[in-house]
């Protein structure tokens, strides 16, 4: 099954902000709310930071936000903190497969 | 605190079968739907089998149906993951995770399991 599209790397200085965006379908990412991210640093399990495109777990800093425009979603990240280096993975509901999809990953380098 | 820990992962030949099992504490894991998430080395997430919070309702990704079998014991708050007929390409770490709706709340370490002649 096809997974959700995302930009395989972006790059940000401490301090600044950096937007990975997630873009799928009207039968994905478009047409449901179920959009969630995770962080994933090397060698570890991926942690969830955004679920249902805007809501933030407890203990998920206020640096991290999320957002939706048709059928992209975005994960911006605000004062970037060179832990916030790691790849980053979206999720969506889908009415096409049976499982939520995924998408290909971002790997973001804190300079 | 949710703690997921698997266990039951390592080198199979092609054909075989392995079964991952994960001890679940910290929550009342009859209460929650539970996952089974894999990742291909170097690769990207990919979502392998969910079940219900009372194992009547199971699903799986197209390339393991038939093959695999997600199954839970609430007695023992344990979640299951049976796979046969293995093939080199469902190399990959295998995570148990608690799921919300379309969602994944708390992963567990993640296993490896290799399939190689």
């Amino acid at each position: 099954q096809s997974a959700l599209t995302q930009p395989r790397s972006v790059s940000g200085s401490p301090g600044q902000s950096v937007t990975i965006s997630c873009t799928g379908t009207s039968s994905d990412v478009g047409g449901y709310n179920y959009l969630s991210w995770y962080q994933q640093h090397p060698g570890k399990a991926p942690k969830l930071m955004i679920y249902d495109v805007t809501k933030r777990p407890s203990g998920v800093p206020d640096r991290f936000s999320g957002s939706k425009s048709g059928n992209t979603a975005s994960l911006t990240i605000s004062g970037l903190q060179t832990e916030d280096e790691a790849d980053y993975y979206c999720c969506s509901h889908s009415d096409t497969y049976t499982l939520a999809l995924f998408g290909g990953g971002t790997k973001l380098t804190v300079l | 605190e949710v703690q997921l820990v698997e266990s039951g992962g390592g080198l199979v030949q092609p054909g075989g079968s392995l079964r991952l099992s994960c001890a679940a504490s910290g929550f009342n894991f009859g209460s929650y739907w539970m996952s089974w998430i894999r990742q291909a080395p170097g690769k990207g997430l990919e979502w392998a089998a969910n079940i219900n919070e009372d194992g009547s309702q199971k699903k799986y990704v197209d390339s393991v149906k038939g093959r695999f079998t997600i199954s839970r014991d609430n007695a023992k708050n344990s979640l299951h993951l049976q796979m046969n007929s293995l093939r080199v390409e469902d190399t990959a770490v295998y995570y148990c995770a608690r799921s919300g709706y379309s969602r994944i709340e708390y992963w567990g370490q993640g296993i490896l399991v290799t399939v190689s002649s």
